[in-house]
C-alpha cells in the first residue's frame, strides 16, 4: 500500500493568513492526488483533483501543486469557512489511501 | 443532482455481519463511467478506503479488509451494498458510500454517512 503522510497534523492560523499543508507519498503517485475538506458531522468535500485541478464551485484561493511524492495544498487568504480538516488521497494505485488529516484551527 | 443515501442497522453485535445499502438517485449505477464504493471513518479518526464496485460487478478491495468484505451492485434497484463479516469494536465507524470515476479514482460524490456501532 502507498502510505500518505500529511504535515502538520494541526495548524493554527488567522483569517487572512496564507497557509500550506503538505502531503507526502511513500512512493510516486504521479499526479493522481486529490484534496478534500471535511467539517464536523459532514462528509468530505472534493476540493482539488489531479494535484492542481480545482473542483467546480471551489474558491480560487485554494491551489494545489506537486508531483511524484510531494504535494501541497495552499489557501491564499483564509476565510472563516475554511477552518476544517483537510485530507489528501492518492488514487494512483489500489488500495486508495488517505493522509491522516490536517486540522486547521482558528488562532 | 446525484444523491447517495446509506441505510442499514446502526448497531451490530460482535462477530456478526455489518450490512449497509447505498441508494443512488439522480444518476445510474449501470453507467460505464463510474465506480461505486465505500469509505469509513472511526469516530475522531481519519478516512479508510474499503473498496469499490463497477456496474459489471467487478470489485477492488482494501487488502486489510479483503477477507471480510463483499461489495455488490444491483443495477435494477440502483443500489450497491457493503457486507463486512466477523465485526469487532474496531469496525465501529461512520460508513460513507461514494462515487469515483472509471478513469479517475478521486471521489466526487459522497453520501451523508451512516454510523455503525459494534457492541453487544
Amino acid at each position: 500500500d502507498i502510505q500518505m503522510t500529511q504535515s502538520p497534523s494541526t495548524l493554527s492560523a488567522s483569517v487572512g493568513d496564507r497557509v500550506t499543508i503538505t502531503c507526502r507519498a511513500s512512493q510516486s503517485v504521479s499526479i493522481d492526488l486529490a484534496w478534500y475538506q471535511q467539517k464536523p458531522g459532514k462528509a468530505p468535500k472534493l476540493l482539488i483533483y489531479k494535484t492542481s485541478s480545482l473542483e467546480s464551485g471551489v474558491p480560487s484561493r485554494f491551489t494545489g501543486s506537486g508531483s511524484g511524492t510531494e504535494f501541497t495544498l495552499t489557501i491564499s487568504s483564509l476565510q472563516p469557512d475554511d477552518f476544517a480538516t483537510y485530507y489528501c488521497q492518492q488514487y494512483y494505485s489500489y488500495p486508495y489511501t488517505f493522509g491522516q488529516g490536517t486540522k486547521l484551527e482558528i488562532k | 443532482q446525484l444523491r447517495l443515501q446509506e441505510s442499514g442497522p446502526g448497531l451490530v453485535k460482535p462477530s456478526e455481519t455489518l450490512s449497509l445499502t447505498c441508494t443512488v438517485s439522480g444518476g445510474s449505477t449501470s453507467t460505464t463511467s463510474y465506480y461505486w464504493g465505500w469509505i469509513r471513518q472511526p469516530p475522531g479518526k481519519g478516512l479508510e478506503w474499503i473498496g469499490t464496485v463497477y456496474y459489471s460487478g467487478s470489485t477492488f478491495y482494501n487488502p486489510s479488509l479483503k477477507s471480510r468484505v463483499t461489495i455488490s451492485v444491483d443495477t435494477s434497484t440502483n443500489q450497491f451494498s457493503l457486507k463486512l463479516n466477523s465485526v469487532t469494536a474496531a469496525d465501529t465507524a461512520l460508513y460513507y458510500c461514494a462515487r469515483s470515476g472509471y478513469t479517475f479514482g478521486y471521489i466526487d460524490y459522497w453520501g451523508q454517512g451512516a454510523l455503525v456501532t459494534v457492541s453487544s
